[in-house]
C-alpha cells in the first residue's frame, strides 16, 4: 500500500501566522497534490506539481504556496493565516496524472486558525 | 466552481438496508472515482468506472456510469455497520488536470 505521511496532524496558529505543512511520499510517484476539506464543499484542489521544482495552480490557491523540494516532499505555505483558512488539509501522491489514476492520501493535517 | 456533485448529503439507514447515491456532472468525462472516507482518515479509492464498463462490481458495491446523462451511481447492498462513511466521487473533466471531488454523502449505518 503506497504511504503518504503528513506533519503536523494538528495544528493551531492565530491570524497572521506563518505556517509549513509538509507531506513526504514513498511511492516513487511523479504527481502531488494539496486539497482542502470544508464541510458543504467536499474536497477542494489547492496545489499540485508533477515533479520536484514543478507548481501548478488549483482551483482555491488564494493564500496558499506550496513548495515541491524533491520527488517525495511537496509543502504547503500559508505565509499569513486567516481564520478563513481554518480547515482540515489533505495531501495526496499518484503515478501519473488524469482520470485513470487512483490517488494515496494521507490522514489529514487539521489546521485552525485564531 | 464545482462541477460534480453528490445529489444527497447525508442518508440514515438500518443494517441491512440497500442505498444508492447518485453524482452528476457539468461535463463530458469516461472515468469516474468512487472514494471512502472513514472518520479520521484520509479518502481511499473504493471503485474506478470507465464509460465502456457501464457497470463494475466489487463485493457489495455497485457503481454505474452513464456518459449520456453524465451521472454516475454507486450503490451498497445489504449495508452493515462498518459502511458507515463518507464516500465521494471524483473524476478530472477539466481538461486532465487532476481529480475534483464532489461534496460527498455521508452514510450513516445503524444496527
Amino acid at each position: 500500500e503506497a504511504a503518504v505521511t503528513q506533519s503536523p496532524r494538528n495544528k493551531v496558529t492565530v491570524t497572521g501566522g506563518n505556517v509549513t505543512l509538509s507531506c513526504r511520499q514513498t511511492n516513487s510517484h511523479n504527481y502531488m497534490y494539496w486539497y482542502r476539506q470544508d464541510t458543504g464543499h467536499g474536497l477542494r484542489l489547492i496545489h499540485y506539481s508533477y515533479g520536484a521544482g514543478n507548481l501548478q495552480i488549483g482551483d482555491v490557491p488564494d493564500g496558499y504556496k506550496a513548495t515541491r523540494t524533491t520527488q517525495e516532499d511537496f509543502f504547503l505555505l500559508l505565509e499569513l493565516a486567516s481564520p478563513s483558512q481554518t480547515s482540515l488539509y489533505f495531501c495526496a501522491s499518484s503515478p501519473g496524472q488524469g482520470a485513470n489514476e487512483r490517488l494515496f492520501f494521507g490522514h489529514g493535517t487539521k489546521l485552525s486558525v485564531l | 466552481s464545482q462541477w460534480g456533485e453528490e445529489n444527497l448529503q447525508a442518508l440514515s439507514i438500518q443494517e441491512g438496508e440497500d442505498v444508492t447515491m447518485n453524482c452528476s456532472y457539468k461535463t463530458y468525462t469516461t472515468v469516474v472515482h468512487w472514494y471512502r472516507q472513514d472518520s479520521g482518515r484520509g479518502p481511499a479509492l473504493i471503485i474506478l468506472i470507465r464509460s465502456n464498463e457501464r457497470e463494475k462490481r466489487s463485493g457489495r458495491l455497485r457503481a454505474t456510469l452513464d456518459t449520456s446523462s453524465q451521472s454516475s451511481s454507486l450503490s451498497i447492498t445489504a449495508a452493515q455497520c462498518e459502511d458507515t462513511a463518507v464516500y465521494f466521487c471524483a473524476t478530472d473533466a477539466q481538461g486532465g488536470r487532476a481529480l475534483i471531488f464532489g461534496t460527498g454523502t455521508t452514510v450513516s449505518v445503524s444496527p
